[in-house]
């Protein structure tokens, strides 16, 4: 199966701050069919999951602008270009490219 | 709007069956695939299932083949998830998902508990 490794574990930031988060796959997410099906998910407390970022680095619609994703192969990061209070809670990184499909283990976004 | 909206989980005893439905609404749903995953109290996502547009494909993590059968019908626009002998350690939050493989939607999940 695809690991998933997300760092850090916690990021503690401050409204305005911008922040990175990783994610780096066991194997690369490049798809046969030319896809990376490397997306992002934030989890708010006590919600479901919404998809930010699908496909490495397209935009969701709705999705405000100072998120960001980038990378490739096997190492991705998702940017947050001024932290606002509503971001905050648990982001995971997921791959649809090999099944059984993977999550990241999360990363907590909390104020500080 | 694109709404998903899960029902039919509960406390259930171990080793008997349940079956989740996801009613969806707000897109045309026989042009989607569809997933489940999971998520454990207090712990992360995991995914459980996929099936593709028109049923014809289907996939599991190993911990749920043999056991769990994703299905759907596009008449109605329902996913289910049929599950058999079920586990403790499939206590969790069920959630539908749209997309086989993007997760670009969620429903608000349901919660399934397995215990004595």
């Amino acid at each position: 199966d695809v690991v998933l490794t997300q760092t850090p574990p916690t990021l503690s930031a401050t409204i305005g701050q911008s922040v990175s988060i990783s994610c780096r796959s066991s194997q690369s997410l490049l798809h046969s069919n030319g896809n990376t099906y490397l997306h992002w998910l934030l989890q708010r407390p006590g919600q479901s999951p919404q998809l930010l970022i699908y496909l490495v680095s397209r935009l969701e619609s709705g999705v405000p602008n100072r998120f960001s994703g980038s990378g490739s192969g096997t190492d991705f990061t998702l940017k947050i270009s001024g932290v606002e209070a509503e971001d905050l809670g648990v982001y995971y990184c997921v791959q649809g490219t090999h099944a059984p499909y993977t999550f990241g283990a999360g990363t907590k976004l909390e104020l500080k | 709007e694109v709404q998903l909206v899960e029902s039919g989980g509960g406390l259930v005893q171990p080793g008997r069956s349940m079956k989740l439905s996801c009613a969806a609404s707000g897109f045309t749903f026989s042009n989607y695939g569809m997933a489940w995953v999971r998520q454990a109290p207090t712990k992360g996502l995991e995914w459980v299932a996929t099936i593709s547009y028109d049923g014809s494909s289907t996939y599991y993590r190993d911990s749920v083949k043999g056991r769990f059968t994703i299905s759907r019908d596009n008449a109605k626009s329902t996913l289910y998830l049929q599950m058999n002998s079920l586990r403790s350690e499939d206590t969790a939050t069920y959630y539908c998902t749209r997309g086989g493989r993007a997760f670009a939607y969620w429903g608000q999940g349901t919660l399934v508990t397995v215990s004595s």
